[in-house]
């Protein structure tokens, strides 16, 4: 079982969706979890960063971290066809490591 | 925010040639760099930890020898992709944790694309 499971989609939506995007986890060490957006051919950009369980909500972007199930998600309200990109899911326990997920290829049609 | 840079962002090179990527943080000091490799529709992962003034700490099954890094000073790791062959390849990103994050968030740089030929 690999440490970041992440369904590599495509998911498509048309505009104004919410959109739901998800990863699972096998390592409990992990106590902190990212969100990553990256455009095609460019770096990943931070959108979101939750310490342990909780909800976390920045504009459109909520992100939700159920460590007793080993889950994670992030929703995009009102998505807009900028949102396009691949949305990875990153998590560390105590190093500076980070372990990614595959990523989630997302496509909103106008 | 924090800004990482990448230079070149793209590059081309003859098998059995070396490239030199280089990885600066513009804003702040970085006394510990990553970089990664990300082939097509696949995710990042890890090659190395840059360690300003020490060695590199790389990753299980990445030839130290083949992917040298040098962490000169406090904003800049260059990566070296020595003797390069086509399953070379790849999208390689850095990435660096700003200083008062706590080692908890990274920035990471726009990439570098490296075909080789």
């Amino acid at each position: 079982q690999k440490e970041v499971e992440q369904d590599p989609g495509p998911l498509s939506v048309p505009e104004g969706a919410i959109v739901s995007l998800n990863c699972t986890y096998s390592n409990s060490a992990f106590q902190y979890f990212m969100w990553y957006r990256q455009y095609s051919r460019k770096g990943p950009e931070l959108l979101m960063y939750t310490y342990s369980s909780g909800n976390k909500e920045d504009g459109r972007f909520t992100a939700q971290v159920d460590k007793s199930s080993k889950y994670i998600s992030l929703f995009i309200r009102d998505s807009q066809p900028s949102d396009s990109a691949t949305y990875l899911c990153a998590m560390k326990g105590g190093s500076e490591k980070l372990v990614f997920g595959k990523g989630t290829k997302l496509t909103v049609n106008p | 925010g924090a800004v990482v840079s990448q230079h070149p962002s793209w590059v081309i090179c003859k098998s059995g040639t070396s490239v030199k990527i280089e990885c600066r943080s513009l804003d702040f000091q970085a006394t510990t760099m990553f970089w990664y490799r990300q082939f097509p529709k696949q995710s990042l992962m890890l090659m190395a930890t840059s360690n300003e003034g020490s060695k590199a700490t790389y990753e299980q099954g990445v030839e130290k020898d083949k992917f040298l890094i040098n962490h000169a000073s406090l904003t800049l790791s260059t990566l070296t992709v020595t003797s390069a062959h086509p399953e070379d390849s790849s999208f390689y990103i850095c990435s660096a944790p700003p200083p008062l994050a706590g080692g908890n968030e990274q920035y990471f740089g726009p990439g570098t694309r490296l075909t080789v030929t």
